[in-house]
């Protein structure tokens, strides 16, 4: 079936830049989605990419996609404090019945003063 | 707009117990869902709704019941409360037109049962 895979923890300093990377399998997905949760809060949509897009830059985000690969990766620039969260990776679209999406496990990212 | 709300925020129940979570939704989107957290198992996907007096099962069905007699409403019912429910709940919605399928997500059900 359709699955969603990251790694769980990252850990950067401020400053630096933070990279999370997803692998899914449902090749027929037309967005992939990057969602944010921070500490007792729900998901709240950070960034999605089209299917036919292999880049998208938002601020200080960029969104990379290899179809090919079927990999997903968020870099976010001169992380800071406030970007300590968990990262969930997500695929599927309008077209997937009822609009559902499949979640990864979340990547919780640390960053460290 | 107060977006998605839940209620209650937290909640002990006893094994065998039942309890309602509820979801309303003020933006008038089609879809709700339902979700359940456990660490580091991401969101699995329980039931979700396209509409009012529409609703089908998710991955993880099995322990819960929804029904969906509003557009705004989409509560989920606990018959008989297992420790292998203690869990995050979220509720979620979304427009259902085609294009990105942004879900908003209320502020979650932490509950325990033991």
């Amino acid at each position: 079936g359709e699955d969603v895979e990251q790694s769980l923890f990252l850990s950067v300093r401020e400053g630096d830049s933070s990279v999370i990377n997803c692998t899914y399998t449902d090749s027929s997905s037309t967005y992939l989605y990057w969602y944010k949760q921070e500490p007792g809060a729900g998901l709240q949509l950070l960034t999605y990419i089209f299917s036919n897009m292999d880049m998208k830059q938002d601020q200080r985000l960029t969104v990379l996609l290899n179809k090919k690969d079927k990999h997903l990766s968020l870099r976010i620039a001169d992380t800071q404090t406030g970007d300590s969260a968990i990262y969930f990776c997500a695929e599927g679209g309008i077209d997937n019945q009822g609009g559902k999406l499949i979640f990864g496990q979340g990547t919780e990212l640390s960053v460290k003063p | 707009n107060a977006g998605v709300t839940q209620t209650p925020k937290f909640r002990i129940l006893k094994i065998g117990q039942s309890m309602t979570l509820q979801c309303t939704q003020d933006m008038n989107h089609n879809y709700m869902y339902w979700y359940r957290q456990d660490p580091g198992m991401g969101l699995k996907l329980i039931y979700y709704s396209v509409g009012a007096g529409i609703t089908d099962k998710g991955e993880v069905p099995n322990g819960y019941n929804v029904s969906r007699s509003t557009t705004e409403d989409f509560p989920l019912r606990l018959e008989l409360a297992a420790p292998s429910q203690t869990s995050v709940y979220f509720c979620a919605s979304s427009e259902g037109l085609a294009g990105v399928n942004e879900q908003f997500f209320g502020p979650g059900t932490r509950l325990t049962v033991l």
